[in-house]
């Protein structure tokens, strides 16, 4: 069974680093593309990010370029989504997910973690 | 970036009638366009792949269709568990994959 696993809730104060996680079981990690979604509090989605693990491959939406990072361990399945600087905008529920196509981000994503609230407030 | 609109916003439609959804895309997308269905504190659902192509586990009554910039779905006996919020996003071109900015389908 295809599982998308995330860290658990976060709160944190401007300026302060974060980093949460993603850690899949059921498919071979790095045959699939792995991708960072933004739902601000009552927004839509919003594409962030997406990581390749067979090649280290990130690729960034202009919006989220520079602010954020994506990484992974392959040694552990996991995912990860990093800040350097938080701030209040940062506030939101991010979401991994995996598309249906493994080594294709040019596909819908089947599989989604639970979520990760993410609160950063002084 | 290509925009996607949804309308309408909201929707509200009885329980056991139809209820049809439409996305356009401000450039063609070709047959690249998912739905999604999130349910307040859940996380996306996919419901719809290929504009047309059903996921796995999805009921009949839910249907894509559309090609290049004008998509619909369409839920074609509302059940109770139906109620949520409906976002198309196309996966054509990247940077960045967009969504639209939802359909909320409430029950009248």
């Amino acid at each position: 069974e295809v599982q998308l696993v995330q860290s658990g809730a976060e709160v944190k104060k401007p300026g302060e680093s974060l980093r949460i996680s993603c850690k899949v079981s059921g498919y071979s990690f790095t045959s699939y593309w792995i991708g960072w979604v933004r739902q601000m509090p009552g927004k839509g989605l919003e594409w962030m990010a997406f990581f390749y693990p067979a090649d280290s491959e990130a690729k960034y939406s202009p919006s989220f370029q520079g602010q954020v990072t994506i990484s992974v361990d392959k040694s552990i399945s996991t995912a990860y989504l990093q800040w350097s600087s938080l701030k209040a905008s940062d506030t939101a529920m991010y979401y991994c997910a995996r598309p249906r196509s493994p080594g294709s981000r040019m596909s819908a994503f089947d599989y989604w973690g639970q979520g990760t609230l993410v609160t950063v407030s002084s | 970036e290509i925009v996607m609109t949804q309308s309408p916003a909201t929707l509200s439609v009885s329980p056991g009638e139809r209820a049809t959804l439409s996305c356009r895309a401000s450039q063609s997308v070709s047959s690249n366009l998912a739905w999604y269905q999130q349910k307040p504190g859940q996380a996306p659902r996919l419901l719809i792949y290929g504009a047309s192509t059903r996921a796995t586990g999805i009921p009949a009554r839910f249907s894509g269709r559309g090609s290049g910039t004008e998509f619909t779905l369409t839920i074609s006996s509302l059940q109770s568990e139906d109620f949520a919020v409906y976002y198309c996003q196309q996966y054509n071109n990247w940077p960045p994959y967009t969504f639209g900015q939802g359909t909320k389908l409430e029950i009248k």
